[in-house]
């Protein structure tokens, strides 16, 4: 199995609401990561998980709170979020290192 | 900012012909890889090159590495429609797997 699944695919939330963004791989790989991207613009680096262990924290805000619970799944849980948080958010894994797989994306507005 | 730059930001050109793109970067890294984005989906990867190869090749992909330049440059063959999508270049600076995004290249083949 050479996926990472992501869901759900789409997510409206308002900005006083509670959400969960999860992730999954089955690729024995030990490090996943959560990016950000806008439009038109390249992908940004939020959180890097290794081994289970949040090793990178690129100083996003604490309205959004990751958790690897296991070496498959990562989550990324989502509270009082702003508009400008709208955006689609990716999830990866690497075993550790190298080339990163990507997960088809979690499209977020937040209204 | 570690963030390199790419270009051109964008390149139309017809069927069966080549597209080149270039990235440039800051300081030294480790490897360097390229990226396909469809449209609204996830990344791709395509193809790495480490800080001591000067060029590789996958299919009708090939990249080059100048390291005294501190720029690689991505040649597709024999363009199809298919190809049509963003391109991003992504430099591992060995920073805990942390990969750094150029602002990437919109291709489009048209038939």
């Amino acid at each position: 199995d050479t996926e990472v699944t992501q869901t759900p695919k789409h997510l409206v939330m308002g900005m006083t609401n509670k959400k969960s963004l999860k992730c999954e791989q089955h690729m024995g790989h030990r490090a996943m990561y959560w990016y950000k991207q806008k439009a038109k613009k390249p992908p940004e680096l939020m959180f890097v998980y290794s081994y289970e262990k949040l090793s990178i924290n690129e100083s996003v805000p604490s309205r959004f709170s990751p958790e690897c619970p296991n070496s498959s799944l990562l989550n990324l849980h989502l509270h009082a979020l702003q508009p400008e948080d709208s955006a689609l958010y990716l999830c990866a894994s690497s075993y550790p290192r190298d080339e990163q797989f990507f997960g088809p994306g979690t499209r977020l507005t937040v209204l | 900012s570690q963030q390199g730059e790419e270009d051109p930001q964008a390149l139309s050109i017809q069927e069966g012909e080549n597209a080149t793109m270039n990235c440039s970067y800051k300081t030294s890294i480790n490897n360097l890889q390229w990226y396909r984005q469809n449209s609204g989906r996830g990344l791709v990867h395509l193809i790495l090159i480490r800080s001591n190869e000067r060029e590789k090749h996958s299919g009708r992909l090939r990249v080059t590495l100048d390291t005294s330049k501190k720029s690689s440059s991505l040649l597709i063959t024999a363009s199809r429609a298919a190809d049509t999508a963003s391109y991003f270049c992504a430099t591992d600076y060995n920073q805990g797997g942390k990969l750094i995004f150029g602002q990437g290249t919109e291709l489009s083949v048209k038939p």
